[in-house]
């Protein structure tokens, strides 16, 4: 099955640095792969995703890139500001071939990064 | 929309007794998830369903852990007996999975509040 691992665990920078988050994945099939920003006792929330049809994918702050041949995704976030402060969850998973059951589609999440930004 | 509803937010009981934590999915949604978070073992999947079906439950510890969809709008994960490594949080998510197309974002997750499980 799909083993989805994570790097750093933790990361700290200073308020205005940039933080990049690294995740590397075993199944070449994947296709979907989103980022989620959890904070302190809430609930995980998707902050970008990223298809396999795409290489890299912006929303402002934050950009996403894929590089399929390596098998490995990043996440990218400039301008750090002390919000941003929170555990970032990657993730992957395949779809496409729902009707013959199994496990596709269905995220294999990460082990998280805890970021910190220090004002 | 309300969003994924999860009830009861937290929940503490003793050794040996029945836990049920229920789940309302975002409405047109047919897919709905079940996961475990805990410190050493992060966010881990229980059981997803498709269209009420259960697809995959293999991430479901052990014997002791059951999950029902009667209908597409009410899960139930269940814990009988409770044991005190059952402490977690527990989140329901659901998402729309279509295949549509590969350009189309239908199979977003939306996570619930969680449930804070306590087991003493």
């Amino acid at each position: 099955g799909e083993n989805v691992e994570q790097h750093p665990s933790t990361l700290s920078v200073q308020e205005g640095d940039s933080a990049v988050i690294k995740c590397t994945y075993s199944d070449s099939a994947s296709n979907y792969f989103p980022w989620y920003k959890q904070e302190l006792g809430k609930r995980p929330q998707l902050i970008i995703d990223i298809r396999s049809n795409v290489g890299e994918k912006k929303d402002q702050r934050i950009a996403v890139t894929l590089n399929k041949t390596a098998k490995h995704f990043s996440l990218h976030i400039t301008e750090t500001q002390p919000e941003d402060s929170a555990v970032y969850f990657c993730a992957a998973s395949k779809r496409g071939v729902w009707r013959y059951g199994g496990s596709q589609g269905n995220l294999i999440f990460g082990k998280g990064t805890k970021l910190s930004v220090k004002p | 929309d309300a969003g994924v509803i999860q009830s009861p937010r937290h929940e503490v009981t003793e050794m040996g007794q029945e836990v049920t934590l229920r789940c309302k999915p975002i409405s047109g949604h047919n897919s709905l998830f079940w996961y475990r978070q805990t410190m050493m073992r992060g966010l881990e999947l229980l059981i997803y369903f498709n269209n009420n079906v259960p697809i995959d439950d293999s991430g479901m510890p052990e014997d002791r852990f059951s999950a029902k969809m009667p209908n597409a709008s009410f899960s139930t994960l269940k814990i009988q007996p409770s044991e005190p490594r059952d402490s977690a949080v527990y989140f329901c998510a659901s998402s729309f999975f279509s295949l549509a197309g590969e350009n189309t974002s239908t199979d977003t997750q939306y996570f619930g509040p969680g449930t804070r499980l306590t087991v003493l």
